[in-house]
């Protein structure tokens, strides 16, 4: 079955330290891979995304992921965290001429002053 | 620009009652995704419309309904409401139809069920 794993439900960082958000997927081919940002009460923010090319992928705020398919991940990573990045972060992938896009439970991010 | 916009913010209906979403898309964009969010999980996706059709389906029962306008905006009509759709409804809107697509999600609407 297709499926995204968020394997944290919840990370706590300090400000200034840097993150890392896993994030893996079960497809029978390479999709289209998304990580999304949600505040409280508000919609979804796209970070970045991956469609093909460059593993490496840069994103707003400072945000990249890295495409890794022998690993089907796609984990997204900053090297400083800043308080206003506490928010849910979602991965989601989307098959190529398909329109279901799957999400994974998202993981919770809290950052410590 | 105004993005993806939806009303109403917020929705109380009772058990059994019909409920009708609505959602603008982006300037520009032709396609409208409609997503479930539960507390605590992901968006699931319910349904995409595209030229006025239906063009993809999730697995959401036949109470879930929708249309698209000639402008594209779009409405989400969810019928003998159930206390387990209680749920945050966002709307994403796109302009390809195809899958990989960017999409860009509005506020939500959060409906309670009682």
């Amino acid at each position: 079955a297709q499926s995204v794993t968020q394997p944290d439900i919840h990370i706590t960082v300090s400000e200034g330290a840097s993150l890392e958000l896993r994030c893996n997927y079960s497809y029978g081919a390479t999709p289209y891979l998304f990580w999304y940002v949600q505040s409280p009460g508000q919609g979804l923010q796209l970070l970045l995304k991956y469609f093909s090319g460059d593993t490496l992928v840069q994103g707003i705020k400072g945000f990249e992921a890295e495409f890794k398919r022998s690993q089907s991940s796609f984990n997204l990573r900053k090297p400083s965290v800043h308080w206003s990045d506490a928010a849910e972060y979602f991965c989601a992938v989307v098959r190529y001429n398909n329109n279901d896009m799957r999400f994974g439970a998202g993981t919770r991010l809290t950052v410590k002053p | 620009d105004a993005g993806v916009t939806q009303s109403p913010t917020h929705l109380i209906k009772t058990r059994g009652q019909q409920v009708t979403l609505r959602c603008s898309p982006k300037s520009g964009h032709d396609t409208v995704s409609w997503y479930q969010q539960a507390l605590g999980q992901g968006p699931q996706f319910i349904f995409q419309y595209y030229e006025e059709e239906e063009r993809q389906r999730g697995n959401f029962p036949d109470r879930f309904s929708g249309h698209q306008f000639p402008n594209y905006s779009s409405e989400l009509n969810v019928n003998a409401l159930l206390l387990g759709d209680s749920a945050l409804y966002l709307c994403a809107s796109s302009f390809f139809p195809q899958g990989g697509g960017e999409q860009y999600f509005g506020p939500g609407t959060r409906l309670t069920v009682t």
